[in-house]
């Protein structure tokens, strides 16, 4: 199985901050990466496909990078609703992992 | 509108059985693989299972394998779970989840809301 690694785990942040959040895969995915955000109590949410593809109605604050084994998430902007732990997963080969998320945290 | 909605969840006891439902609306059902995902309370995703459009096709995880089983009814437009062998650690929220082909890439692009299992004594 493919493992992807988030770093960081968790961090705080303030309004307005700029954020990044990167993803390891422990072989090459090409660019099957995807993000997702999941607040409490509620199911994860598609931001990003395909490494770099805006989701439909997703804020353009937010964007993709990487290919290969490196992948970035970018939150050019935090706004209040941006507070919630972020996921990324490979779809490259099955079973299509997870990595252990990352907390965005009000500093 | 797409909508997944899970049912079946509940307190069961440790080598205890449920069986999870999935009602799938507003798309064709029988196009798209579907796909179980849980989250333990204060955890991460875990992918579980997979099952092609048809459902001739099936994929576990090894923390699964030979416990649960993985199917769909098209007719009935429903994706189910028959988990077995229940474990204390097979508490969490379990999600049913569409897998979206694109022409760069696929991905899960519509979630149930989940439904709860706990199993304990």
């Amino acid at each position: 199985d493919i493992q992807m690694t988030q770093s960081p785990s968790s961090l705080s942040a303030s309004v307005g901050d700029r954020v990044t959040i990167t993803c390891r895969a422990s072989q090459s995915i090409s660019s099957y990466l995807n993000w997702y955000q999941q607040k409490p109590g509620k199911a994860p949410k598609l931001l990003i496909y395909a490494a770099s593809s805006l989701q439909s109605g997703v804020s353009s604050r937010l964007s993709g990078s990487g290919s290969g084994t490196d992948f970035t998430l970018t939150i050019s902007s935090l706004e209040p609703e941006d507070f919630a732990t972020y996921y990324c997963q490979q779809t490259y080969s099955t079973p299509p992992t997870f990595g252990q998320g990352t907390k965005v945290e009000i500093k | 509108e797409v909508q997944l909605v899970e049912s079946g969840g509940g307190l069961v006891q440790p080598g205890g059985s449920l069986r999870l439902s999935c009602a799938a609306s507003g798309f064709t059902f029988s196009s798209y693989e579907m796909h179980w995902v849980r989250q333990a309370p204060g955890k991460g995703l875990e992918w579980l299972s997979y099952i092609s459009s048809s459902g001739s096709s099936t994929y576990y995880s090894d923390s699964v394998k030979g416990r649960f089983t993985i199917s769909r009814d098209n007719a009935k437009n429903s994706l189910y779970l028959q988990m077995n062998s229940l474990r204390v650690e097979d508490t969490a929220v379990y999600y049913c989840a569409r897998m979206t082909y694109y022409s760069s890439g696929k991905c899960f692009n519509y979630w149930g809301q989940g439904t709860l299992v706990t199993v304990s004594s």
